[in-house]
């Protein structure tokens, strides 16, 4: 069955380190994968969107890279800052009107 | 511009009783989804809704819970009778583009359920 993992235990780093998650899926050919943001309380924001021709999207201090090869993507947030905490999420669709699926979200927790 | 909008913010019931969630999205967004999240595990779609038609109901349970949009507007998701199981907080999101994953959700803040 189609399976999408992220770090499960929350990742703690330094203010002003890059932060880098992981997701890795399995039995899946996605099109397309998205990153989201998730606060207590709150539904999910999205970051960033990639293809799966395309192998690396900037936003400001994110980053993302698709490697279809290794079914896996990375999530990087250079200069993080306290502000960046939350959880984030991965989420896959395989295009058109197929269902996105999520992974269970990473918390990351940014020490001042 | 106002967000997707969700009503109640927290529900608590007990077994048996119905509840009724409503999702009001983004103006002008054809496409509006429902998701549950159950206590530690991920996102689960449930329904896309374009427009008024149901595109895809394959995440829905069983069939206590029913999901309406009538007018291609707001849209309900009614669960009876509720069964412990399902407890989580659900989601609704809303897109404007044709398609799920190569456009931007916007999802709502939640309704937590809480069935006793």
């Amino acid at each position: 069955s189609q399976k999408i993992e992220q770090n499960s235990e929350a990742l703690n780093i330094q203010e002003g380190k890059t932060a880098t998650l992981t997701c890795n899926y399995t039995n899946y050919s996605p099109a397309y994968l998205q990153w989201y943001r998730q606060d207590p309380g709150r539904g999910p924001v999205f970051l960033l969107l990639i293809r799966e021709n395309e192998k690396e999207k900037r936003k400001e201090r994110l980053k993302v890279t698709f490697d279809t090869t290794l079914k896996q993507s990375l999530f990087h947030i250079t200069a993080s800052q306290p502000a960046d905490s939350a959880t984030y999420l991965c989420a896959l669709n395989s295009g058109g009107y197929q269902k996105v699926t999520f992974g269970t979200g990473t918390k990351l927790q940014v020490i001042p | 511009e106002a967000g997707v909008t969700q009503f109640p913010s927290h529900s608590v019931i007990e077994k048996g009783q119905t509840v009724t969630l409503r999702c009001d999205p983004i103006s002008g967004h054809d496409n509006l989804y429902w998701y549950r999240r159950v206590m530690g595990k991920e996102i689960k779609f449930l329904l896309h809704f374009v427009k008024e038609s149901k595109q895809d109901e394959s995440g829905m349970p069983n069939n206590r819970f029913l999901a309406e949009r009538t007018g291609g507007t707001y849209s309900t998701l009614k669960v009876q009778p509720a069964e412990l199981e399902d407890s989580g907080v659900y989601f609704c999101a809303s897109s404007q583009i044709s398609g799920i994953g190569n456009n931007e959700q916007f999802f709502g803040p939640g309704t937590r359920l809480t069935v006793l």
